[in-house]
């Protein structure tokens, strides 16, 4: 078990450019979510997969916010013409599904910073 | 609305020394609830939750938390603390507002200083 992993972790880009993160769960987990964590405040919800099927997108989650997990395994979360406000952290999380509030295990994190 | 609350930006205990970190919750229905520790630069660890059953849970490194229905309260605690706890600490509540998510919903955040 290799954990939940995420690339790149740390991503410089200038105002207006396009970014794309990815996010590798823990291979027997079928639910799989994004957080944003800005500088002192708690992880918030971005969106959440069950599979394949988006289920839930949080309304922080701006138009220019996509994500996407084709095959059910890995994701990528992709912002559009980023702005400084998108600067934060971007966490990944997965966990298994069932009838058990199962925790979420989380991976490194991928530091974005809109110049 | 769900929330959590920590009410304290940051903790001194010395090392040694039993350490408390509060935090309150507000939920409609049963809650469950969530520790997690948080290095600087990694994500987020988890260490415990609380279900149902017992009030006092036990959890990684040592830790445990008590669950306090009528002061709607899950306080995590250690009765020893170590230089190496000295991290970020995170209590979070499932979403049951929202669905069948199980997305979770954070405190703010306290920072543990542990002084040898």
């Amino acid at each position: 078990d290799t954990g939940v992993s995420q690339d790149p972790r740390h991503k410089i880009t200038k105002r207006g450019q396009n970014v794309t993160f990815r996010c590798d769960p823990i291979s027997e987990h079928n639910r799989l979510y994004w957080y944003r964590q800005t500088l002192g405040q708690g992880p918030e919800f971005l969106t959440y997969f069950q599979n394949e099927a988006q289920l839930e997108k949080s309304r922080l989650l701006s138009d220019r916010f996509s994500a996407e997990r084709p095959k059910g395994s890995f994701s990528t979360l992709e912002i559009q013409r980023t702005e400084q406000g998108d600067s934060a952290m971007y966490l990944c999380a997965s966990s298994l599904a069932g009838t058990g509030p199962y925790e979420q295990y989380f991976g490194p994190g991928t530091r974005l910073t809109v110049t | 609305a769900q929330s959590v609350a920590q009410p304290e930006d940051q903790v001194n205990v010395a090392e040694g020394n039993p350490l408390t970190v509060k935090c309150t919750y507000s939920v409609s229905g049963n809650p469950y609830l969530f520790w997690y520790v948080q290095y600087p630069n990694r994500g987020l660890q988890f260490l415990l939750k609380y279900i149902t059953g017992d009030n006092l849970v036990k959890g990684s490194y040592g830790f445990e938390a008590e669950f306090n229905k009528s002061q709607t309260s899950f306080h995590l605690k250690k009765p020893s603390a170590l230089v190496s706890d000295s991290a970020l600490y995170f209590c979070a509540v499932r979403d049951i507002e929202g669905g069948a998510t199980n997305k979770l919903i954070f405190g703010t955040g306290t920072l543990l200083a542990v002084q040898p």
